[in-house]
């Protein structure tokens, strides 16, 4: 069946560097999304990754391999406002209008 | 700030009653998704429009309902509430059908007593 793996917790120090990682089972692979989401917070896009390689938002990153079935999210010069859950999705293999969700990767930041 | 709003920001029922929840997607989003979120749980996906029709339905409860009306707001109808039906309620928007990139609402809490 379809299924997104996450870790479900990882730790990095402030100004570091960490990546999150994000396997995927499916097919009709059409991209991987991720989102950040804080405590009691919602949830909110930070990007989408239709083709394979690294696409740059500021301080994060992306990347995708669909010949790997894999993705990354890469936080540089991480900062406390960082910790939160990252979710990794894809469309649902049946359905062109529904994501399948990751279990959620929570960060943990240490000074 | 998204631009999608949700009203009631929380919400406090007793077991058996009915509330509805309400959603107005971003200026020019014509989908709307409806999420579920428990405690420390992750994102229960619920049912999406697009432009006024249903295009996807989750592991919505038979007593959960939603629509989406013509000026492209949605509503939620969850009834004959249950304890276990506490949770943060999330709408989210899309331009298209396309649930690649959605944004999200502050959410609902529902707390069932």
């Amino acid at each position: 069946g379809q299924s997104l793996e996450q870790p479900s917790e990882v730790t990095a120090v402030e100004g570091a560097i960490v990546q999150i990682n994000c396997t995927y089972q499916t097919s009709g692979f059409y991209g991987l999304s991720w989102y950040q989401q804080h405590d009691g917070g919602a949830p909110t896009f930070l990007s989408y990754n239709a083709l394979d390689g690294l696409e740059e938002t500021g301080r994060f990153s992306s990347f995708l391999s669909r010949s790997d079935s894999y993705g990354y999210l890469l936080l540089q010069e991480l900062q406390m406002k960082d910790s939160a859950s990252y979710f990794c999705a894809s469309r649902k293999e049946d359905s062109n209008y529904q994501l399948i969700w990751g279990a959620g990767t929570k960060l943990i930041i240490k000074p | 700030d998204s631009g999608v709003t949700q009203t009631p920001k929380h919400l406090i029922t007793a077991t058996g009653q009915r509330v509805t929840l309400r959603c107005s997607p971003r200026s020019g989003d014509l989908s709307v998704y409806w999420y579920q979120q428990s405690l420390d749980q992750g994102l229960q996906f619920l049912i999406q429009y697009y432009n006024g029709e249903e295009r996807a339905k989750g592991n919505i409860l038979e007593r959960f309902s939603a629509q989406q009306f013509p000026d492209l707001h949605s509503e939620l109808n969850l009834s004959s509430l249950e304890l276990g039906d506490s949770a943060l309620y999330f709408c989210a928007s899309s331009v298209g059908p396309s649930p690649d990139e959605q944004y999200f609402g502050p959410g609902t809490r529902l707390t069932v007593t």
